[in-house]
């Protein structure tokens, strides 16, 4: 079974912030936080990872909360181009990388 | 970033017929390769697990005669779709695990098989 859960689905204005969620309650302390992103009929692609602090990068900004049972991606400014389905998924060396449902980003202009 | 290089993206075969499908990590190696299958509007689901040099771990309620793995060299993984039917048409996606990079793991581009 996935170890996160995430909503189903998610609206974003172009060019405001997405703040995309996700429940890892479960997480044991090496566990990494991983996001990645699906367009359709791609394979998916590195969005951005973290342990337990903050992380950014070009792409977005993770929010791990102090005790690492949620965490929330931000995409600071929206694009038309952002809209896909992401995954947040929680890694350590080579256990199982199961994916849970994702929530799909719908990005409107 | 590291690539991983997944071949054919799109094949189209006959009920019966065989397909390979290759995936290769292009410039680091990969100690671990995950396969997937997704169906449309689905999350991707865990075929199985392979480290190089061993047998794959397969996940409960995917055939492993059917769906052959092999993962011979650090940088080549190869799953075999054996005597394919029309229900075994998928979206296949390959990713790739390394610890000598920061992200550590990477996805290919996927496989589209049609089973006619």
């Amino acid at each position: 079974d996935a170890k996160t859960t995430q909503p189903t689905s998610m609206d974003c204005a172009e060019g405001r912030a997405a703040n995309l969620p996700c429940n890892h309650s479960t997480i044991s302390g090496n566990e990494y936080v991983y996001w990645y992103r699906q367009i359709h009929s791609q394979g998916p692609q590195y969005i951005i990872h973290g342990l337990k602090n903050n992380e950014t990068n070009e792409m977005a900004s993770l929010i791990i909360t102090e005790d690492r049972k949620s965490s929330t991606l931000i995409l600071p400014h929206a694009t038309l181009r952002d809209t896909a389905v992401y995954y947040c998924i929680v890694i350590y060396n080579t256990d199982k990388l199961i994916f849970g449902t994702g929530t799909r980003l719908q990005v409107f202009p | 970033g590291a690539v991983v290089s997944q071949h054919p993206s799109r094949v189209i075969c006959k009920s019966g017929t065989s397909v390979k499908i290759e995936c290769r990590s292009l410039d680091f190696q990969a100690t671990t390769m995950f396969w997937y299958r997704q169906f449309p509007k689905q999350s991707l689901m865990l075929m199985a697990t392979s480290n190089e040099g061993s047998k794959a771990t397969y996940e409960q309620g995917v055939e492993k005669d059917k769906f052959l793995i092999n993962h011979a060299s650090l940088t080549l993984s190869t799953l075999t779709v054996t005597s394919a039917h029309p229900e075994d048409s998928s979206f296949y996606i390959c990713s790739a695990w390394t610890a000598t990079t920061n992200e550590k793991l990477f996805f290919g581009s996927g496989t589209q098989l049609s089973v006619l």
